[in-house]
C-alpha cells in the first residue's frame, strides 16, 4: 500500500529553526509537495521538489532523497505566524497525490 | 481573481437528507478535485475531473455524485446524507496534471450530519 508518515505534533520557540520530516512508501514517484494549512483555513502550496537535493525559498527550505524515500522541511527564524499545519504530498505514478495527515506546529513566545 | 470559491461554508444535514457544494474556479484550470478533510487523517480523494464533462472516481467516492457541466464549476452531491460523511470538504483545481501540479483550494465547507 501506499503511506506517507509524518510526526502529528512539533513545538518550537519563536526565532528558532525547526525540522519537518516525511517519509513515503508510494507506488511510483513524481514529486513531492509541502503545503502550510492555518487552522480553519485553505492549504496554499510551499514547494515542490521532483530532484535529490534542497530546495530553499526564504527562510523556509524542503529537502528531499528518493533512494531513502525521505523529505524534510525546514523553517528557520521562526515567527508566531508559522504556527500552522504542515502537508506533506507525494505525486505517484498516475499523477494522483497521496496525502500525509500533516504536522501541527506550535510556535512559543 | 477569487481563485477557487466553495459553497456554502458551513452546513447542517439530517440523515437522508441531499445537498450540493458548489465549487467554481476563475483560473482557467482544467483539473478539479474534491477532497475531505477528517482529522488524524490525510486529504482524501472524493472525485475529480480532467475537463469539462468528464469526472473520475477518487479514493472515497461512494454516497458522493459530481458534475462539471461547465469548466469553471465542479458540484459535488451527497444524495442520501450519513453521520460518516460529517467532514471538511475543500475543492481544488490545477493547471495541469503532470510534474508540479500545484493545486489552489478553496476556504473549505464544514458539513454536519446528524
Amino acid at each position: 500500500g501506499q503511506n506517507i508518515d509524518q510526526p502529528t505534533e512539533m513545538t518550537a520557540t519563536e526565532g528558532a529553526i525547526v525540522q519537518i520530516n516525511c517519509t513515503y512508501q508510494t507506488s511510483g514517484f513524481n514529486g513531492l509537495f509541502w503545503y502550510q494549512q492555518h487552522a480553519g483555513e485553505a492549504p496554499t502550496f510551499l514547494s515542490y521538489n521532483v530532484l535529490d537535493g534542497l530546495e530553499e525559498k526564504g527562510r523556509f527550505s524542503s529537502f528531499l532523497s528518493r533512494s531513502k524515500g525521505y523529505s524534510y522541511l525546514l523553517l528557520k527564524e521562526l515567527q508566531m505566524k508559522d504556527s500552522a499545519s504542515y502537508l506533506c504530498a507525494v505525486s505517484d505514478s498516475n499523477y494522483q497525490l497521496i496525502w500525509g495527515a500533516g504536522t501541527k506546529l506550535i510556535i512559543k513566545p | 481573481n477569487a481563485g477557487v470559491t466553495q459553497t456554502p461554508k458551513f452546513r447542517v444535514l439530517k440523515t437522508g437528507q441531499s445537498m450540493t457544494l458548489l465549487c467554481a474556479q476563475d483560473m482557467n484550470h482544467e483539473y478539479m478535485y474534491w477532497y475531505r478533510q477528517d482529522p488524524g487523517m490525510g486529504l482524501r480523494l472524493i472525485h475529480y475531473s480532467v475537463g469539462e464533462g468528464t469526472t473520475a472516481k477518487g479514493e472515497v467516492p461512494d454516497g458522493y455524485n459530481v458534475s462539471r457541466l461547465k469548466k469553471q464549476n465542479f458540484l459535488l452531491g451527497l444524495e442520501s446524507a450519513a453521520p460518516s460523511q460529517t467532514s471538511v470538504y475543500f475543492c481544488a483545481s490545477s493547471p495541469r496534471v503532470t510534474g508540479a501540479n500545484v493545486l489552489t483550494f478553496g476556504a473549505g465547507s464544514r458539513l454536519t450530519v446528524l
